[in-house]
């Protein structure tokens, strides 16, 4: 069956810090996505991506989507509070599939 | 745009009860909505696909008859948890696919529903 792969699990960064997370799926995916989700709420749609080899950028994230479309890795600049979260890679093909999520501390 | 509302935001219900679940896209179409359920620190786990005017499609695992599921219109699918548990305690999140998108989905801001 197919595996998806999120990592790190967890993450501990200063504030101000650069951040790295990523993706990879056995399998081939045509569109690559990267949630948020804030304690007790719905994911918010960060980043999407069409193209394989693609890279995009929305304020201080970016994403690319990897050549084999199988994998992606989301980049967060100069690290604030509010990024605290999990965030979801969810590459889609009919429908989302959801990685295990990187819990994102961000330490004053 | 592309709001997505979920009523109600949390309920405490006793075992043997139905608890029913809206969700409403709020500022467009949704042709397909979607059904998760999460466990704490745990990712996001598809319960069943809506379409609406049809019949929804469930997950391998997801009972149907317990799940039930109605997308009455473009902007309303309602989940109805029947005769509850205490396991079935969770957090459950809707979302919508924008009419003529094919992959893009907004989220609600979920329900949980605690079983006593």
């Amino acid at each position: 069956g197919q595996q998806l792969n999120q990592s790190p699990q967890s993450m501990f960064i200063q504030e101000g810090e650069d951040v790295s997370m990523n993706c990879t799926s056995s399998s081939i995916f045509n569109t690559w996505l990267w949630y948020k989700q804030d304690p007790g709420e719905g994911p918010v749609l960060l980043i999407a991506l069409y193209k394989a080899g693609e890279l995009t950028s929305n304020g201080r994230l970016t994403a690319q989507f990897g050549i084999t479309r199988k994998d992606s890795f989301l980049n967060i600049s100069a690290s604030i509070p509010s990024d605290v979260g999990i965030y979801f890679c969810g590459p889609s093909a009919r429908q989302l599939t959801f990685g295990s999520g990187t819990q994102l501390t961000v330490l004053p | 745009g592309a709001v997505v509302s979920q009523h109600p935001s949390w309920v405490i219900c006793k075992s043997g009860t139905s608890v029913k679940i809206e969700c409403r896209s709020l500022d467009f179409q949704a042709t397909t909505m979607f059904w998760y359920r999460q466990f704490p620190k745990q990712s996001l786990m598809l319960m069943a696909t809506s379409n609406e005017g049809s019949k929804a499609t469930y997950e391998q695992g997801v009972e149907k008859d317990k799940f039930l599921i109605n997308h009455a219109s473009l902007t309303l699918s309602t989940l109805t948890v029947t005769s509850a548990h205490p396991e079935d305690s969770s957090f459950y999140i809707c979302s919508a696919r924008r009419q003529g998108s094919y992959v893009e989905q907004y989220f609600g801001p979920g329900t949980r529903l605690t079983v006593t």
